[in-house]
């Protein structure tokens, strides 16, 4: 069956501090596609990233990196001297299998708190 | 510019009361979804449809109706046989089926 496990349900940190948001993933297909959302207090969920099974290689953007490992199936989310402005919930998603027809799968989030 | 709206952002349903939540898109997406969003759960598919006319149930579709009359709008019913209606309700659209979801800013329905 195909999962999506975000085991922190909720983080805390100091501002400036690093931050990292786990994301472990189950899927039978050889290929496909995975996500990062940010869901700010308004509720809206904005797309942060999207990633490839076949590329491997880790991405930054800014003050966020993403590490792929498709060895342990983790795509984790670092957030580097994090803000206040970063607090947020933030999902983690894959696409369905055979094409994903039918959306995303998405995990239970977790919530970042960034004290100032 | 272009995007998805939801409407309304906050909306009650009373016992035994039908409701629809709106959802239009003016991205000439083809495909659109509904979600359900609980406190610290993920998000759950209502319904989708990949093109008008068409529409699929998802993992929780008992209790919902939908209907894909035009290609812009997408609207949900929550019909009384949802028993637990109280929930975040977010709207989603993408231009293929490799592409990333785009979201609505969600509309949040309580029950009186």
């Amino acid at each position: 069956a195909q999962k999506v496990t975000q085991a922190q349900t909720e983080i805390s940190v100091v501002e400036k501090e690093d931050v990292t948001l786990d994301c472990v993933y189950e899927t039978r297909d050889t290929t496909y596609y995975l996500f990062w959302y940010k869901q700010p207090p308004s509720g809206e969920l904005v797309f942060l990233i999207r990633r490839n099974s076949f590329d491997e290689q880790n991405e930054i953007s800014g003050r966020y990196s993403w590490n792929f490992q498709k060895s342990t199936s983790s795509f984790n989310f670092t957030i580097t001297a994090s803000q206040v402005v970063d607090s947020a919930v933030y999902f983690c998603a894959l696409s369905k299998p055979g094409g994903g027809a039918d959306g995303l799968t998405f995990g239970k989030g977790t919530h970042l708190i960034i004290q100032p | 510019d272009g995007g998805i709206t939801q409407s309304p952002k906050y909306l009650f349903r009373k016992e035994g009361q039908n409701v629809t939540l709106s959802c239009e898109q003016n991205l000439n997406h083809d495909a659109m979804y509904w979600y359900r969003q609980d406190p610290g759960q993920g998000l759950r598919l209502i319904y989708y449809s990949q093109i008008v006319n068409d529409f699929q149930k998802g993992d929780i579709a008992e209790g919902y109706s939908v209907s894909r009359e035009k290609k812009e709008s997408f609207p949900l019913t929550v019909t009384s046989a949802q028993k637990n209606p109280t929930a975040f309700y977010l709207c989603a659209s993408r231009r293929g089926l490799r592409e990333k979801l785009l979201f609505g800013s969600g509309t949040q329905l309580s029950v009186l």
